[in-house]
């Protein structure tokens, strides 16, 4: 069975940092492509990042790039999300989820329960 | 970027009723184009993918057409466990977005 288990969000202070993790299980992790997909309270779903699943190629949403970083550590079946310089526009909660490619995006058959990220003074 | 607008944006029906919510891609996105369903408090579920592949283990009431950048996802019979918020999402190019959502409910 896929699982996907996000953890490390909580309440920052605007120009904060944060590290979320992703604890993947049930599928051969270094197989797929990982994203991280964020949604803010009463909002829409936004993508934020995508990394291949050799950990070659990683792709941001115009809305964070320059501040976040998604990795991966194949050997851990781990996926993460360091987010640096936080603003209070980026409280929401941060959905891990495993794609159907290996290096590109595909679609998500499965993703995590979410982590909640605040971003307030 | 690619743009994707939905409508409507939520909708009210009857138990039973056909429903149809339209997505429209600002491209031709080929058929490179996903559904996904959200009930509240809950992780997002894959429905349709690929334009109009149903995914494994979703009833055969949901169902997906189109090509190009014209859409369109049904229920052919509401069920009120259908109540959710219904996303669209393109993956023809990155980044791959979603649209705004169209929020189900029961008359």
């Amino acid at each position: 069975e896929v699982q996907l288990v996000e953890s490390g969000g909580g309440v920052v202070q605007p120009g904060g940092s944060l590290r979320l993790s992703c604890a993947a299980s049930g599928f051969t992790f270094d197989d797929y492509a990982m994203h991280w997909v964020r949604q803010a309270p009463g909002k829409g779903l936004e993508w934020v990042s995508l990394i291949s699943g050799d950990g070659g190629s990683t792709y941001y949403a115009d809305s964070v790039k320059g501040r976040f970083t998604i990795s991966r550590d194949n050997s851990k079946n781990s996926l993460y999300l360091q987010m640096n310089s936080l603003r209070t526009e980026d409280t929401a909660l941060y959905y891990c989820a495993k794609d159907s490619l290996r290096y590109s995006s595909g679609w998500y058959p499965y993703w995590g329960q979410g982590t909640l990220v605040t971003v307030s003074s | 970027d690619i743009q994707m607008t939905q409508s409507p944006s939520s909708l009210s029906a009857s138990v039973g009723d056909r429903v149809t919510i339209t997505c429209q891609a600002s491209q031709d996105i080929s058929n490179y184009l996903n559904w996904y369903q959200q009930k509240p408090g809950k992780a997002p579920k894959l429905l349709i993918y690929d334009a109009s592949n149903l995914e494994t283990g979703v009833p055969s009431r949901f169902s997906g057409s189109g090509s190009g950048t014209d859409f369109t996802f049904t229920i052919s019979s509401l069920q009120p466990e259908d109540i959710a918020t219904y996303y669209c999402q393109q993956y023809d190019n990155l980044p791959p977005v979603f649209g705004p959502g169209t929020k189900v409910d029961i008359k």
